[in-house]
């Protein structure tokens, strides 16, 4: 069984311009998360969605981070405009059911904003 | 309030003796708790949890954490480091809130010497 994959795995990007990165989940699992490290600091939550809808997205930061997962499958995450502090590894997780259940975490995509 | 401190940033150990990383968690509510690990240019991987069964939980390649409620921690041990370990280790807690919540400890970089 696939795992949660990311694309791309690495992006460098000027400030200003606008960057999207994708997550897949693994097949069947309802819940989407997206999570973010920023250097040297810990990960903090994003968004959470339950198939299609955002349940929870109170961790996103600001109005120039937008999240989508259009029918339910995968997500995408755009970044406009990018801005240096938006530098960081983007961590996208899934899991079967809500609540107290294992998420399972993809391998990250890390973001550089110059 | 939840919280996660993972009391040591960097811990060095010889290769094939013992292995400790404290997790200290604060929460108000019966949590779930996580380790996981990322290894360099990894996802990161699910070690083992715990969710109110048996206090002593065993995970994969030899790690195991215990549970103490009454001094609210979960530490990571393993009898034997191997070279392979080395890697940087997250401490996890999820809780229920009125909506769940996962909050990340900073992470506990583990070097291992030959």
């Amino acid at each position: 069984e696939a795992g949660v994959t990311q694309f791309p795995s690495h992006s460098v990007i000027e400030k200003g311009q606008t960057v999207t990165l994708r997550c897949d989940p693994i097949s069947g699992h309802d819940n989407l998360y997206w999570y973010r490290r920023v250097m040297g600091k810990e990960i903090k939550f994003l968004l959470h969605f339950v198939k299609e809808s955002k349940q929870d997205e109170s961790g996103m930061p600001n109005n120039r981070f937008l999240a989508e997962r259009t029918g339910g499958t995968y997500s995408t995450l755009k970044v406009q405009p990018a801005e240096l502090e938006d530098s960081g590894v983007y961590f996208c997780a899934s899991s079967q059911s809500w609540g107290l259940e294992t998420q399972y975490f993809g391998p990250g995509t890390r973001l550089l904003v110059l | 309030a939840q919280s996660v401190t993972q009391l040591d940033s960097h811990v060095s150990v010889s290769e094939g003796t013992p292995v400790l990383l404290r997790c200290n968690y604060s929460s108000s509510y019966s949590p779930s708790l996580f380790w996981y690990v990322q290894h360099p240019n990894k996802g990161l991987q699910l070690l083992l949890k715990y969710t109110s069964a048996a206090t002593l939980v065993k995970g994969i390649n030899g790690f195991e954490a215990e549970f103490k409620k009454s001094e609210t921690s979960f530490h990571l041990t393993k009898p034997s480091a191997h070279m392979s370990d080395a890697a940087e280790y997250f401490c996890v807690v999820r809780t229920d809130t009125g909506g769940f919540k996962t909050i990340f400890g900073a992470g506990t970089r583990l070097f291992v010497k030959a």
